[in-house]
Formats: structure tokens, sequence, C-alpha cells
């Protein structure tokens, strides 16, 4: 079956920290591949995505490459602040599966001054 | 403003009371879709609608009920609550199913006694 699995959180780092979050999947066919961010008492909004094998998605400072080889997703971010803590959730999209989006169970990443 | 709007928040009702959340958006979208998000789950796509008078189960659609008349509204109803229901739950929608990049509402809590 479609399923994506992330690092369990929470991820506690200092201000101006390199971070990583892993994300593999497990997907038939050619999926696209997102992450999305959610703050405190918020819906979640999309951070970047990729849609094909080694395209890498950015947006903030985040960054994220697709990996087909070892079905990966990392989202990186070289130097962290206080404003990035948040949920953080790696998902798949199918298009033959209804438009549905298939996601991971959410890293909540804490940043501390 | 862009936006997807759900209604209401938060809402503590008791088991076997019917209740309808609300969503509507302002974007002239295409797709609707409703997820619950549940701790160390993430997020469950509970029904979806490519259009008007088009709607289809996801992956966890027991217990929920949706119409899709308008293009912008797309309520949520629930028959009969009953505690397993207790969930945070979200509308989102996309231009079109085929483009993941989905636009979620800020999120209804829903707790069922």
């Amino acid at each position: 079956g479609n399923s994506v699995t992330q690092m369990e959180g929470p991820v506690t780092l200092s201000e101006e920290a390199f971070l990583t979050i892993n994300c593999t999947y497990t997907a038939t066919g050619y999926p696209s591949l997102f992450w999305y961010v959610q703050y405190p008492g918020e819906g979640l909004q999309l951070l970047l995505k990729a849609t094909k094998a080694d395209d890498k998605g950015s947006n903030k400072g985040f960054e994220a490459t697709y990996r087909k080889e070892t079905t990966s997703f990392h989202l990186e971010k070289g130097s962290v602040q206080v404003s990035d803590s948040a949920v953080y959730f790696c998902a798949l999209h199918l298009y033959n599966q209804g438009g549905k989006l298939i996601f991971g169970q959410g890293t909540e990443l804490s940043v501390k001054p | 403003e862009a936006q997807v709007t759900q209604n209401p928040r938060y809402l503590i009702t008791v088991t076997g009371k019917k209740l309808t959340v609300t969503c509507s958006q302002n974007m002239n979208h295409e797709y609707m879709s409703w997820y619950r998000q549940d701790p160390g789950l993430g997020l469950r796509q509970i029904y979806y609608s490519m259009n008007v008078e088009v709607t289809d189960k996801g992956d966890v659609p027991e217990g929920y009920k949706v119409s899709r008349k308008e293009k912008r509204n797309f309520p949520l109803i629930l028959e009969s609550p009953s505690p397993n229901q207790t969930s945070l739950y979200f509308c989102a929608s996309s231009l079109r199913r085929d483009t993941g990049e989905l636009f979620f509402g800020e999120g209804s809590r829903l707790t069922v006694l």
C-alpha cells in the first residue's frame, strides 16, 4: 500500500542549529511529494513540494530533495529560528487515488532561543 | 482574502446528537476534502469531492456524510456522533484534484461525550 513514515518527535533544537526531519515513503506509481507545516492553533500550510525524482523543493530556507532510489524526501534547514517551531507533515499525492494526500504522522519541532 | 472557513471551531456534544460542520471556500476550487487529525496518526481523509454533486469516500468514511450542492460549500455531517469521532477536523480545497496543493481551514475541534 501507499504510506509515509516520518521520524518521531518532538525534536528540540537551539536557535541557528541545523535541522533534518526524515521522511520515507512507499507508493505504487509516481507520487508527488510535499511538506506541510502546522503552526499552533492553525491549519496546515504548504511548505514545499517536488513532483518527480531528483527535484528539489525549497521555500523559506527549507529544502527537500525527491530521492527515488532511497524513497525519501528529508526536510532540511541550515539555521532554524524560534518562529520555525511547528508540526511538520510529509505527504505524498497520487492522482489516481482520487487526489488524496497521504500524510505521515507529523514531527513536532521546538526551537529554543 | 483567499480562505477556507470552517464552523464551528470548537464543539462539545453528546453521543447521538446530529451535528454539521460547515466548510466554505472563496477560491472557486473544484476539489474539496475532509480530514481528521488524531495524535500519532497524522491526517486521514474522510470524504472528498471533485466537483458539484460528485463525492466519494476516503479512508475513514464510517459515521460521516457529506454533500456538495454548491461549488463553494462542503459540509460534514455526523448523523449520530460517537466518542470515537472525537477529533480535530480539517476541511481543505484545491483548484483541481491533480495538484496536491491543498488550502486548509483552521480546523474544528469536536468532542463527543
